[in-house]
C-alpha cells in the first residue's frame, strides 16, 4: 500500500479483555516496530521485527504482550488481560532495508483506551 | 541507556517568527538523527534526517543541525506559519546490539504554536 496501515484506528476495552492490534506496512519493508505513545509523551520502542523474527523485543512490558510477524509483512500486536496503564496509542512504522540512511515511516496509530 | 531531552516543551509565537528548537542525547554513539513532525491524532512524519557524518540537513524552511560529539542538535524554522503548528519530535537511531535497523530513543517533543 501506499503508507503504513493501522487497524483498529480505536479500540475501547474492558479491563482484563484480550486485544489485537494490526499493522500493515509498506510493502517491500524488511524491519517493522511497534511504539507506544501515552500522552505528553514521545513513542516508546516496544518491539523490532527483521523479517519475520523478532530482533529486538526489550521494550516489552511484560509477558502480557506479544507480537507475531508470521510472514514476513503484516504485524500483529497482541495484549492479554488488559490493564487500564495500557492505554495509549500503538504505532507501527517499518523501513525499506538495511542501512541508517533510510528513514522510518509510521502509521497513525491504534488507539487503545481500557476501561 | 539513551536518553534524549527536547527543549522547550511548548512554544507560542506569532507568525513570521524564525525558531530555534533544541534536542540533547547522552550517548553520542549514534548512527542517525531524525526529526518528526506530529499533528494531533496523527501519526508521525519524517522531517530531515541526518546521518552521524553530516553536519546538517535542509529541507525548505527547515534546516537540523548535528553535534554528535556534543549531543546536540537543533531544528531551525524559518518564517513559520500557522500550519507548521505541531509537536517536533526528536529521535536518535543506536543500532542497537550492532544492528543498524535498531530502535529510535525519541524524547517527548516541543508543542509549536504558531498564531496569525
Amino acid at each position: 500500500g501506499a503508507g503504513v496501515s493501522q487497524t483498529p484506528s480505536n479500540k475501547v476495552t474492558e479491563k482484563g479483555k484480550y486485544v489485537e492490534l494490526r499493522c500493515d506496512p509498506i510493502s517491500g519493508h524488511t524491519a517493522l516496530y511497534w511504539y507506544r505513545q501515552s500522552l505528553g509523551q514521545g513513542p516508546e520502542f516496544l518491539i523490532y521485527f527483521q523479517g519475520t523474527g523478532a530482533a529486538d523485543d526489550s521494550g516489552l512490558p511484560n509477558d502480557r504482550f506479544f507480537a507475531v510477524r508470521p510472514e514476513g509483512s503484516v504485524s500483529t500486536l497482541k495484549i492479554q488481560r488488559t490493564e487500564r496503564g495500557d492505554s495509549a496509542v500503538y504505532l507501527c512504522a517499518s523501513r525499506p532495508k538495511t542501512g541508517s540512511g533510510n528513514t522510518i515511516y509510521f502509521g497513525e496509530g491504534s488507539w487503545l483506551t481500557v476501561v | 541507556k539513551q536518553e534524549v531531552t527536547q527543549i522547550p516543551a511548548a512554544l507560542s509565537v506569532p507568525e513570521g517568527e524564525n525558531l530555534v528548537l533544541n534536542c540533547s542525547f547522552t550517548d553520542s554513539a549514534i548512527y542517525n538523527l531524525q526529526w518528526f513532525r506530529q499533528d494531533p491524532g496523527k501519526g508521525l512524519t519524517s522531517l530531515l534526517l541526518i546521518q552521524s557524518s553530516q553536519r546538517e540537513q535542509t529541507s525548505g524552511r527547515l534546516n537540523a543541525s548535528l553535534d554528535k560529539s556534543s549531543g546536540r542538535s537543533t531544528l531551525y524554522i524559518a518564517a513559520s506559519q500557522p500550519g507548521d503548528s505541531a509537536t517536533y519530535l526528536c529521535a536518535v537511531h543506536r543500532g542497537d546490539r550492532g544492528s543498524t535497523l535498531g530502535r529510535l530513543y525519541f524524547g517527548r517533543g516541543t508543542q509549536l504554536t504558531v498564531w496569525p
